[in-house]
């Protein structure tokens, strides 16, 4: 089974500090893809990255970055200068590859981020 | 190019009444899942369809049910309502199954009384 745990709950920084999203992650699978969504009060979950297990490189978009480890099976997100517009619930997710149509999406239990002006 | 959208967009029902949501995936996906998101139970996997066939099936009920047309909208239906089916009901499009990147609608909120 897939599993997908972020610890931390809840996290407020004073804008303009950097902040660290963990997830950390359990699959039987060989392949697999990890996934960061953004969900802002309005509801809708915003896709912000995709990574492919094979692929551990890290990724720097703007003022996100992602850092993958397959060795300890996290992909942590982090913000750097946070702003105000980054204040939302933030999930991490995996999806299988194992069979054709096993493609759901397992959530972890989502990151409040609250960035205090 | 339009996202996801979902209809309606809050919907109030009482215990025992049944409910049809409805989803547009974005133009040319044609892989549409839908999940269910509740403070208790976070978000879990309903069902997914493509080409009108359902490929996967969370752990729901039976009350949980679902259908794709063959333009790719798809609706899901929810019967005998119970207060516990009060959620956001997320709807999220890919262009085909396996590898694809999902993205999600607005949103249904759904509130039972």
């Amino acid at each position: 089974a897939q599993k997908v745990t972020q610890a931390q709950t809840e996290i407020s920084v004073v804008e303009k500090e950097d902040v660290t999203l963990d997830c950390v992650y359990e699959t039987r699978d060989t392949t697999y893809y990890l996934f960061w969504y953004k969900q802002p009060p309005s509801g809708e979950l915003v896709f912000l990255i995709r990574r492919n297990s094979f692929d551990e490189q890290n990724e720097i978009s703007g003022r996100y970055s992602w850092n993958f480890q397959k060795s300890t099976s996290s992909f942590n997100f982090t913000i750097t200068a946070s702003q105000v517009v980054d204040s939302a619930v933030y999930f991490c997710a995996l999806s299988g590859f194992a069979n054709f149509g096993n493609e759901k999406l397992t959530f972890g239990t989502g990151t409040r981020l609250t960035i205090i002006p | 190019k339009a996202g996801v959208t979902q209809t309606p967009r809050y919907l109030i029902k009482t215990r025992g009444q049944q409910v049809t949501l409805s989803c547009s995936p974005i133009s040319g996906h044609r892989s549409v899942s839908w999940y269910q998101q509740t403070p208790g139970q976070g978000l879990q996997f309903l069902f997914e369809y493509f080409s009108e066939t359902q490929r996967n099936k969370g752990n729901f009920p039976g009350r949980f049910s679902g259908r794709q047309f063959s333009n790719s909208r798809s609706e899901m239906n929810v019967s005998t309502l119970e207060l516990g089916d009060s959620a956001l009901y997320l709807c999220a499009s890919s262009q085909a199954i396996g590898r694809e990147t999902q993205y999600f609608g607005p949103g249904t909120r759904l509130l039972v009384l």
